[in-house]
C-alpha cells in the first residue's frame, strides 16, 4: 500500500528526444506527488509536484501527466538534454505533502549528444 | 540561505565502532528527515521529526541506530555498532508545513570496513 513502483530503471535517449518516465502508487490516500532530479554527488532536489486534482502540469521542459483512474502519474521531459542526465524520483506523500514522502526507486537517464 | 548542511561528507569506519552523522535543517523547517540511499532498495526514510519530536521510527533497521534532535537547528543519526552492511548514503532532508517539497542536504557516504 506504501510502495510506489517506478519504471523504468533506466533509460538512454537521444538529444532532442523525449523522456518518459512512469510510477504507479496503490494508497488511494495519497494527494501530493512530487519528482526529484539526482546528480551523482548531490541529494535529490524538488524539479516539478503535482496534486490529483489536475491531469497535468508543465513547467518549462518537464511535464506531469496524472490518471487518478489510473493511480499512474508520469514525467515527460521534452527536448531532452545531456544536462538533464541524471536519476529521476517519482514521490507520494497523503495530507497534501504534509506526511511523510514514499519514493520510487529511480530511474537512470542518460542523455547522449 | 546555506541549504540542508551535513557532515561529514564522507566516513570510512571499521565495524564495530560507533558513528555519528550530523545534519543543520534549514532554519524556519519545522520537519526534519533521515533517508537511506542504496543502489538495492533506493531511498528509504529511517525516521522523520516534526517541531524536534520524533513522529515516526519505524524505518529505523534495528537498536543500533537511533536518532536525535536536541534543537531545531541540529540532529544526529547514530549507529552503533556499525556493521558493513550499513554501508549507503545517508541523507537529510528538511520541510515547512504548508509548503512542498524537502529540500535534501548532500548526504554522507559512509563506508563500513
Amino acid at each position: 500500500q506504501q510502495q510506489v513502483k517506478q519504471s523504468p530503471q533506466s533509460l538512454i535517449v537521444q538529444k532532442g528526444g523525449i523522456s518518459i518516465i512512469n510510477c504507479a502508487y496503490e494508497n488511494t490516500a495519497f494527494d501530493y506527488f512530487p519528482w526529484y532530479q539526482q546528480f551523482p554527488g548531490k541529494g535529490p532536489a524538488l524539479l516539478i509536484a503535482i496534486r490529483p486534482d489536475v491531469s497535468e502540469k508543465k513547467e518549462g521542459r518537464f511535464t506531469i501527466s496524472f490518471n487518478k483512474s489510473a493511480k499512474q502519474f508520469s514525467l515527460h521531459i521534452m527536448d531532452s538534454q545531456p544536462g538533464d542526465s541524471a536519476t529521476y524520483f517519482c514521490a507520494a506523500s497523503g495530507q497534501g505533502g504534509s506526511e511523510k514522502l514514499v519514493f520510487g526507486k529511480g530511474t537512470k537517464l542518460t542523455v547522449n549528444p | 540561505d546555506a541549504g540542508v548542511i551535513q557532515s561529514p561528507r564522507h566516513e570510512v569506519t571499521e565495524m564495530g565502532q560507533e558513528v555519528t552523522l550530523r545534519c543543520k535543517p534549514i532554519s524556519g523547517h519545522d520537519y526534519l528527515f533521515w533517508y537511506r540511499q542504496t543502489m538495492m532498495r533506493g531511498l528509504e526514510l529511517l525516521i522523520y521529526f516534526n517541531n524536534n519530536v520524533p513522529i515516526d521510527d519505524s524505518g529505523m533497521p534495528e537498536d543500533r541506530f537511533s536518532a536525535k534532535m536536541p534543537n531545531a537547528s541540529f540532529s544526529t543519526l547514530k549507529i552503533q555498532p556499525s556493521e558493513p552492511r550499513d554501508s549507503a548514503v545517508y541523507f537529510c532532508a528538511s520541510s515547512q508545513r504548508g509548503s512542498y517539497g524537502y529540500t535534501f542536504g548532500s548526504g554522507t557516504r559512509l563506508t563500513v570496513v
